[in-house]
């Protein structure tokens, strides 16, 4: 079973539409960690949000804002008025500890395309 | 700029080759990861290493050996090259705050 499901494979919206990209996770520990990476066409990963399973304050940045709620073992990761520019595979992942160390596990990834 | 320096960005093995991807970091972490990325797949964690002289495997390690002799490098070997080993692989180091910088990323083409 996967830890970490995100269920949309690709996603086409218009350019300021809002999108909501949807992660779902499964864990026993108490105590973990559930980020966003984001992968523009470049390539590269690059960081956008972490999250530690003790704090469900939502957060915004700007435009992208992200909704943890521990009842249904979601992060949720929204863009509003969205843009071309966003168009990318976006990663959710899980931090948990195993044999005593912290191992990232991935989602499989959704694909945002921004038609402008 | 500190961050984590992969070589090479591309290479083309025929099958049965060996080679190794050097995964060089500047920012003192002590966990690095070797990750796999194929299409619609997300990232598979190949081997770990939590610091110098210890590694460990993960989700996909058959094929692969890797070694950690200083903090600084993480290399990924891969012996006797198969078709499924193509693939683009990324190398990770980890902050305190659990946090993974990585790699440019080496896209692996075995014919």
């Amino acid at each position: 079973a996967q830890k970490v499901t995100q269920a949309q494979t690709e996603i086409s919206v218009v350019e300021k539409e809002d999108v909501t990209l949807d992660c779902v996770y499964e864990t026993r520990d108490t105590t973990y960690y559930l980020f966003w990476y984001k992968q523009p066409p470049s390539g590269e990963l690059v960081f956008l949000i972490r999250r530690n399973s003790f704090d469900e304050q939502n957060e915004i940045s700007g435009r992208y804002s992200w909704n943890f709620q521990k009842s249904t073992s979601s992060f949720n990761f929204t863009i509003t008025a969205s843009q071309v520019v966003d168009s990318a595979v976006y990663f959710c992942a899980l931090s948990e500890r195993s044999g005593g160390s912290y191992i990232p596990t991935f989602g499989r990834g959704t694909s945002l395309i921004v038609h402008p | 700029n500190a961050g984590v320096t992969q070589t090479p960005k591309f290479r083309i093995l025929k099958i049965g080759q060996s080679m190794t991807l050097q995964c060089a970091q500047d920012m003192n972490h002590n966990y690095m990861y070797w990750y796999r990325q194929d299409p619609g797949m997300g990232l598979k964690l190949i081997y770990y290493s939590v610091g110098a002289g210890i590694t460990d495997k993960g989700e996909v390690p058959n094929g692969y050996n890797v070694s950690r002799s200083t903090t600084e490098d993480f290399p990924l070997r891969l012996e006797l090259a198969a078709p499924s080993q193509t693939s683009v692989y990324f190398c990770a180091s980890r902050n305190g705050a659990n946090v993974l910088t990585f790699g440019a990323g080496s896209r692996l083409t075995v014919l």
